[in-house]
């Protein structure tokens, strides 16, 4: 059983315009959620998070949405940059000892 | 500040083997936790270290054990191998007492033949 899901694997993007990631979850008790950015034979890379008791977290051309009710996260990448390409991780912090929760990921490609 | 290494970056072994897989720890970081990446999938929680001491487990069976340091660096060792242990192997640290954030190394390839 999937806690958190990205249910699109993968999106094309034209460079300059808006990257929209999406991700769902169903634990209501997750408190944190982070994405992470992988390219091929490195780990994970630390993009940006939000808390659950806020809506929206900006961070330069990254921002993340988050809708409680709706159990789902966004991440928008604006513009988008052809560097950008990359898998695209959602996590969600579960449990008492911090742990991660992660989903399948979703491959963008920005192509320019 | 150093990030968070890991050795070797791939390994190939046969199945009913032992493997051993290290990793070193970000500067600062008290907390060390280990995941299996298998293809096509997203990282999966194998466990996590705190002071030394085990204190968070995924859903993996016994033969996946690790160990830390008191420099807060890492083992992770799979008794038995199996070929469906053959996975990306990644090592994350954090601060306890900070924010959720952890920090990958660049992982571990295992191959099991």
């Amino acid at each position: 059983d999937q806690q958190v899901k990205q249910n699109s694997p993968s999106l094309s993007v034209q460079e300059g315009r808006i990257s929209i990631l999406n991700c769902d979850y169903t634990n209501s008790m997750f408190d944190y959620f982070l994405w992470y950015k992988k390219y091929p034979a490195e780990g994970p890379t630390f993009l940006i998070s939000i808390s659950s008791i806020k809506d929206k977290n900006e961070d330069g051309r990254f921002t993340v949405f988050l809708n409680k009710s709706a159990k789902h996260l966004s991440l928008h990448i604006v513009p988008s940059q052809p560097g950008d390409s990359a898998v695209y991780f959602c996590a969600a912090k579960g449990g008492s000892q911090g742990n991660l929760i992660f989903g399948k990921g979703t491959k963008l490609s920005v192509k320019p | 500040e150093t990030g968070v290494t890991q050795s070797p970056t791939h390994l190939i072994k046969t199945r009913g083997q032992q493997v051993t897989l290290r990793c070193s720890s970000q500067s600062g970081h008290n907390t060390v936790s280990w995941y299996q990446q298998a293809l096509g999938q997203g990282p999966q929680f194998i466990f996590q270290y705190y002071r030394e001491e085990e204190n968070g487990r995924g859903n993996f069976p016994p033969r996946f054990s690790g160990l830390q340091f008191p420099n807060y660096s890492s083992e992770l060792n799979v008794n038995a191998l199996e070929l469906d242990d053959s996975a990306l192997y990644l090592c994350a640290s954090r601060h306890k007492a900070g924010g959720a954030e952890a920090f990958f190394g660049q992982g571990t390839r295992l191959t099991v033949v």
